[in-house]
């Protein structure tokens, strides 16, 4: 079973500041995707990496995928109260006939303004 | 709005009911997922359907089962409900049938399930 744990559980910032959430696994993963879930929505994709030491930088937002493609992190500068939400990464293999994706429990993260 | 519609948004019902929720995926994508996502949990892989057959089973109990029909909406059922089945259960939708590596899956809003 691949299992992915993502920390911190919880984080609130002030507007402005820094921040990085981690993705960690004893598994290698073919990709690693990243999502952010607002309340009442479904997740929604920011990024996938599929190379070991990858890294995307998305305006603020930088993600990068280990080196032995089990882990990743996600950096946000300088946070804005609409960086508000789930953050949930999901490691991507292949299984059953299939290529599945499996979920961590995700970062929530509150930006007070 | 991510073009993956699930009814009803909301369902509460009693212990040793069924329910359906149904999905409609976005236009044009053959793969139906559905997930469960409790706070405990987090979001759980239950099963896929690629273009009407089964192609993946994650953990999903023997009382639930789900179908993809011909016009590849796809209907999940939840029977012999106990209080632990609330949850909120998302279908989401691609194109591929999941073979590549960077695939996307664009989710619904989600049924929000209460069991009393």
């Amino acid at each position: 079973t691949q299992l992915l744990e993502q920390s911190p559980q919880f984080l609130s910032i002030q507007e402005g500041e820094n921040l990085t959430v981690y993705c960690n696994s004893s598994s290698v993963f073919s990709s690693l995707q990243w999502y952010r879930q607002e309340p009442g929505e479904g997740p929604v994709l920011l990024v996938t990496v599929v190379t070991g030491g990858e890294v995307k930088k998305l305006k603020r937002l930088t993600f990068q995928f280990g080196d032995a493609r089990k882990d990743s992190s996600l950096h946000i500068t300088a946070a804005q109260p609409g960086d508000t939400g789930l953050y949930l990464c999901a490691g991507g293999f292949s299984g059953a006939g299939s290529y599945q994706l499996t979920f961590g429990k995700g970062t929530k993260l509150s930006v007070i303004p | 709005d991510s073009g993956v519609t699930q009814t009803p948004k909301h369902l509460i019902t009693a212990t040793g009911q069924r329910v359906t929720l149904r999905c409609s995926p976005r236009s044009g994508d053959l793969s139906v997922y559905w997930y469960q996502q409790s706070l405990d949990q987090g979001l759980q892989f239950l099963i896929q359907y690629y273009n009407g057959e089964e192609r993946a089973k994650g953990n999903i109990l023997e009382r639930f089962s789900a179908q993809q029909f011909p016009d590849l909406h796809s209907e999940l059922n939840l029977s012999s409900l106990e209080l632990g089945d609330s949850a909120l259960y998302f279908c989401a939708s691609s194109l591929s049938t999941g073979g590549e590596r960077t695939g996307e899956l664009f989710f619904g809003e989600g049924s929000r399930l209460t069991v009393l």
